[in-house]
């Protein structure tokens, strides 16, 4: 089944542990994505990546890290969680981007992350 | 900048049929994308117009004016299981993101 796969699903902190959030997709895609949402803000994008070793920032990429070392996998990292992370993140994926290019995006099931 | 307006809230009767729309206003433009979100549940893809005129996929349509910086998504039939938060997107030149609107949270009255 085609899918992309967080983890954890729910994970609360405390403020200055660092954490990772996991993403895998078995599509094949080469661009992938996380992002944040917040009630009334929407889908905010965190950072992207258009294949293996290639990131950049997106719209709130502040307290973030991302690595893309493989294909299927972006991890998302906060190397010092503070409380205005506490946010339900999504992982996305699709086959191409822009121009033409098919963007039709995947998302994952979410990570509903607390910070105290 | 960049912006893209949509009604917070929507209201329609099962059965019938709703229209929701966005207007953006973006430095560039490739197409707009229409995403539903149920309470706890993931985005899933609706739809995609990168030209004028509408989309039709089974009791979904979407409609784009390029001229106008303005689309729809026309719900039709609606069925309780539409209740459900959607967002359209834009995919800019210059920019390898998807830019996401606020959200239109439908509510399906019997």
């Amino acid at each position: 089944e085609a899918q992309v796969t967080q983890n954890p699903r729910y994970l609360i902190t405390v403020t200055g542990k660092k954490l990772t959030v996991t993403c895998s997709q078995n599509m094949n895609h080469e661009y992938m994505s996380w992002y944040r949402q917040d009630p009334g803000l929407g889908l905010r994008q965190i950072y992207y990546s258009m294949n293996v070793e290639a990131t950049d920032k997106g719209d709130v990429p502040e307290g973030y890290k991302v690595s893309r070392k493989e294909k299927r996998n972006f991890p998302l990292i906060l190397e010092s969680p503070s409380p205005n992370q506490t946010s339900l993140y999504f992982c996305a994926s699709s086959p191409g981007w822009g121009a033409g290019g098919d963007t039709e995006a995947f998302f994952g099931q979410g990570t509903r992350l607390t910070v105290v | 900048g960049q912006s893209l307006e949509q009604p917070s809230e929507v209201t329609a009767v099962e059965g019938a049929i709703v229209q929701i729309n966005c207007t953006y206003q973006t430095s560039g433009f490739y197409g707009l994308s229409w995403y539903q979100q149920h309470d706890g549940g993931a985005p899933t893809f609706l739809s995609y117009n990168a030209l004028d005129g509408l989309e039709e996929t089974g009791r979904f349509s979407s409609f784009l004016s390029r001229s106008d910086s303005y689309g729809y998504l026309l719900l039709q039939e609606l069925q309780m299981k539409d209740s459900a938060s959607y967002f359209c997107a834009v995919d800019q030149t210059g920019a390898n993101n998807l830019f996401f609107g606020t959200g239109t949270r439908l509510t399906v009255i019997p």
